[in-house]
């Protein structure tokens, strides 16, 4: 079955540093996958997305990475501030309309 | 612009009593969908709407009902709650339901069931 996984739960980095957050997928054949940031008592934001005819994509101080030989997606977050402590996840989909979310890696941005 | 839209934000229930969970997009998106989420588990999908007239089972549907109201609304249904059944619920909404289409999501309903 689908497994979407994250490394670390946890996850605290100094202000100003990059952070990376981790997620493995098991299913080959997905082809679509998306980063959301959800904050506490929020619901979750979409970050940045990748499809699987690439290997990297640059947003506005972040950018993901996907690795279909070892099914592995990162986030990393340049210069992370003290805004960006969320929990964080990923997403991937493959066949029709539904997507697998993985549990989420807590950030938190030490002042 | 709201995007998309979740009434109540809280809610109390006893186990047995009834309640629908309410659903608004003006994104003037295709899809909507409802999700649930618990501790140490990633969203799961409950019920999705690929268009307007139509609904389908997703991954935990037991205990639901939905209804596609018009093209903005989608509401949930819990006939008898049960404290399974205590969880966060999101809906969500993406402009065709495709596996490639983004989602955006509401802000959420916690609901507790004693």
């Amino acid at each position: 079955g689908e497994s979407v996984g994250l490394h670390l739960p946890t996850l605290s980095v100094q202000e100003g540093d990059n952070s990376i957050i981790n997620c493995a997928y098991s299913n080959s054949a997905s082809d679509y996958f998306i980063w959301y940031k959800q904050e506490s008592g929020k619901g979750p934001q979409f970050i940045i997305d990748i499809r699987s005819n690439m290997d990297k994509r640059q947003g506005q101080r972040v950018t993901v990475l996907l690795n279909k030989t070892v099914k592995h997606l990162s986030l990393q977050i340049a210069a992370t501030q003290p805004g960006d402590s969320a929990v964080y996840f990923c997403a991937e989909s493959n066949t029709g309309n539904q997507f697998y979310f993985g549990t989420g890696t807590s950030l938190t941005v030490i002042p | 612009n709201a995007g998309v839209t979740q009434t109540p934000k809280f809610q109390v229930l006893k186990t047995g009593q009834s309640m629908t969970l309410q659903c608004a997009q003006d994104m003037n998106h295709n899809s909507m969908y409802w999700y649930r989420q618990d501790p140490g588990m990633g969203l799961r999908l409950i019920y999705y709407s690929a268009s307007e007239g139509t609904t389908d089972k997703g991954e935990v549907p037991n205990g639901y009902n939905v209804s596609r109201l018009n093209k903005r609304e989608f509401s949930l249904r819990l006939e008898s709650a049960a404290p399974s059944q205590t969880s966060v619920y999101f809906c969500a909404s993406s402009r065709q339901g495709y596996s490639t289409d983004t989602q955006y999501f509401g802000p959420g309903t916690r609901l507790t069931v004693l």
